[in-house]
């Protein structure tokens, strides 16, 4: 367990639905970072949050937006959801710069 | 902006025998640099990192990297490899000028190793 918890850990939607990816930092970590894994793109940078704050943005689509709540848990909402968004979605989190503690993903199967 | 490139997306090696995966970087500040694992199923564990310092690091379950600045290569390598190997490895880079770290990631090499 590397004490960062995602949920769920599959999920299997419809195309233009939405879903809510969760996810749970390490105790003490204010930073978390979302990627998604796919066999095409490989492993692409999401989204940074820190203690609340969106700080970076990367190949991350309109129709995909999320936050950090107060007690550090944050949230990936997917809309209108395509064939091609399905992947692989990690998050990960970290106290300072060297290097990430990752969860062990969400696989979202998009039909 | 920065990039990986991890040389073969699969190599193949007996048990027992020296494993190498290549990894070079590019990156216009001096870079962090990480290995990653995924076994089937899982998440990411970080194998080992480089920040500063030393530019040969040790890493979890025997492996190791160096970081050769002139040649803008961190190759992982592990003496003998075990069955129990067999994964997929990323090599990353980290842009952390502004306090925080994103990382960017290669495509990954797919380890094999047979008896």
């Amino acid at each position: 367990d590397s004490g960062v918890t995602q949920t769920p850990k599959h999920l299997i939607t419809a195309t233009g639905q939405r879903v809510t990816l969760r996810c749970s930092p390490r105790s003490g970590d204010l930073s978390v970072y979302w990627y998604q894994q796919s066999l095409d793109q490989g492993l692409q940078f999401l989204i940074h949050y820190y203690n609340g704050e969106e700080r970076a943005k990367g190949n991350i689509l309109e129709r995909f937006s999320a936050q950090q709540f107060p007690d550090l848990h944050s949230e990936l909402n997917l809309s209108s959801l395509e064939l091609g968004d399905s992947a692989l979605y990690f998050c990960a989190s970290t106290q300072g710069t060297s290097g990430y503690t990752f969860g062990s993903g969400t696989r979202l199967t998009v039909v | 902006a920065q990039s990986v490139t991890q040389l073969g997306s699969h190599v193949s090696v007996s048990e027992g025998a020296l494993v190498l995966l290549r990894c070079n970087y590019s990156s216009s500040v001096p870079p962090y640099l990480f290995w990653y694992v995924q076994y089937p199923n899982q998440g990411l564990q970080l194998l080992l990192k480089y920040t500063t310092g030393a530019t040969l690091v040790k890493g979890i379950n025997g492996f190791e990297a160096e970081f050769k600045k002139s040649e803008t290569s961190f190759h992982l390598t592990k003496p003998s490899a075990h069955m129990s190997d067999a994964a997929e490895y990323f090599c990353a880079v980290s842009d952390h000028r502004s306090g925080y770290s994103t990382l960017t990631f290669g495509k990954g090499t797919m380890l094999l190793v047979s008896p």
